[in-house]
């Protein structure tokens, strides 16, 4: 397999479940991220993992929680959604290279998986 | 902060002939890179083309090519020769180099569909 590979591509599940989202990225990248695209919204960016360094969005709720167990593998764990959470939630990511004084090469292009399609009932 | 802003909802355009899809951004910082995104109704996100600051340039691949102007603060994306698998969500992205992690991943503007008539 190359690229990024979300599962599952598509998930219902209800207010009190517990699930989680997987994400696998196949290029040999050292940084990833969780997006959450709404309807008639601008991509939200939840988490970020990058050079060992974990940085969240203030905004995303504790209902979800980032696992990243190495560099090729990303979780989304869910747990009491609510059904304004339904949305598309993307994975991606990209090969940091640092260059001084916490900076970053900026040219670098997030790779996306296809998305998990979550809604919640 | 850095903000994008995609002021087209949505375009037509014919078969075979050009669009440009508006993109323009805002950031106090000197150094920035900019993204287009295509994403079909299968949900991908696929990178299309990259513009640095610093770059002379527009930048071209195939026929997506980028007009840039600086000044302006503008990225337009330019797709030559539309075909109807072109009919898709454009987005329009900018990248920082600087400060916390958050700040150097993608920001996204809101985003233009494209539909291309036969």
């Amino acid at each position: 397999e190359t690229g990024v590979t979300q599962t599952p591509r598509h998930l219902v599940m209800g207010m009190t479940n517990k699930k989680s989202l997987k994400c696998e990225q196949h290029l040999g990248h050292n940084a990833m991220y969780w997006y959450k695209q709404s309807a008639k919204k601008p991509l939200e960016l939840m988490f970020v993992y990058s050079l060992e360094e974990r940085v969240e969005n203030n905004s995303v709720p504790s209902r979800f929680s980032p696992e990243c167990p190495n560099s090729s593998h990303l979780f989304l764990h869910l747990h009491t959604l609510q059904p304004e959470d339904s949305a598309l939630y993307l994975c991606a990511s990209s090969q940091e290279v640092e260059l001084i004084a916490s900076n970053i090469d900026y040219n670098s292009p997030l790779h996306f998986g296809n998305g998990t399609r979550l809604t919640v009932t | 902060a850095q903000k994008i802003t995609q002021t087209q909802p949505g375009m037509f355009v014919q078969e075979k002939e050009a669009v440009t899809l508006d993109c323009t951004y805002d950031t106090s910082d000197p150094s920035y890179g900019l993204f287009w995104y295509k994403q079909p109704s299968s949900g991908e996100m696929i990178f299309l083309i990259y513009q640095g600051s610093y770059d002379q340039q527009n930048a071209t691949e195939g026929r997506y090519s980028l007009n840039f102007q600086k000044a302006r603060k503008s990225a337009n994306l330019v797709i030559s020769a539309s075909q109807l698998g072109d009919s898709a969500m454009y987005f329009c992205a900018m990248r920082l180099p600087s400060g916390d992690t958050g700040r150097r991943a993608l920001t996204f503007g809101s985003g233009t569909r494209l539909q291309v008539q036969p």
